[in-house]
């Protein structure tokens, strides 16, 4: 199957800092990706869906300004959590989906902790 | 109504057991259904896509009622490996993106 990587995979970092995810489709073109957030024991919870070329799509209550998405290219997007807060600690997961069909391919997380 | 509802588990069974996960979903006009599953601390790995005339995998065969809007995922002899969480997950309502359940977590004991 097509291979989604996600860096880092894990960062701990102070209260008030910005952390800079990445996720990268490295065998298909992803026009649109996925950025999820999983806390303890809990669903994964859908963040925002971006298109490359286009601004993102934030689901309800989640923070545009505090949580910057960037899909620059067909095989890059970014997620930037700016001031991050202890409450921000939690398990990031990418995906992406090709021009064609509907499946979705996971990268592999990344666990932030924030102190 | 939650757009995707599951049994809230665990399910504790013995190797070679049968056991069966239940899904309901609110969203009528989904048309898309999966099973995930989801080791601890990983990423979810798509299990099974799940079609209308139910289909099977090996040890494992999906359900899907539209007129219920219930999904099912029945693992035959279970083995430790099979020791994981769960997810149903269906599209959300624009048809756009995934939505996930809470998970179903399964132990497999010997």
């Amino acid at each position: 199957g097509a291979v989604v990587s996600q860096h880092p995979s894990w960062v701990i970092c102070k209260s008030g800092t910005s952390v800079k995810i990445e996720c990268r489709s490295l065998d298909f073109q992803a026009t649109t990706m996925f950025w999820y957030r999983q806390f303890p024991k809990q669903s994964l919870m859908l963040m925002a869906t971006s298109n490359e070329g286009s601004k993102a799509t934030y689901e309800q209550g989640v923070e545009k300004d505090k949580f910057l998405i960037n899909h620059a290219s067909l095989t890059l997007s970014t997620l930037t959590v700016t001031s991050a807060h202890p409450e921000d600690s939690s398990f990031y997961i990418c995906s992406a989906r090709g021009a064609t069909g509907d499946t979705q391919y996971f990268g592999p997380g990344t666990r932030l902790l924030v102190l | 109504r939650k757009e995707v509802e599951q049994d809230p588990g665990p399910f504790n069974v013995p190797e070679g057991a049968t056991v069966a996960f239940n899904c309901t979903y609110s969203n009528s006009a989904s048309q898309s259904f999966f099973w995930y599953r989801q080791d601890c601390r990983k990423e979810p790995k798509l299990l099974m896509s799940v079609y209308s005339s139910g289909n099977e995998d090996g040890r494992f065969t999906a359900q899907l009622n539209r007129a219920s809007q219930y999904i099912s995922l029945l693992i035959r002899d279970s083995k430790l490996s099979d020791s994981a969480t769960y997810l149903c997950v269906v599209f959300n309502q624009a048809g756009t993106a995934l939505i996930f359940g809470k998970g179903t977590t399964l132990s497999v004991s010997s």
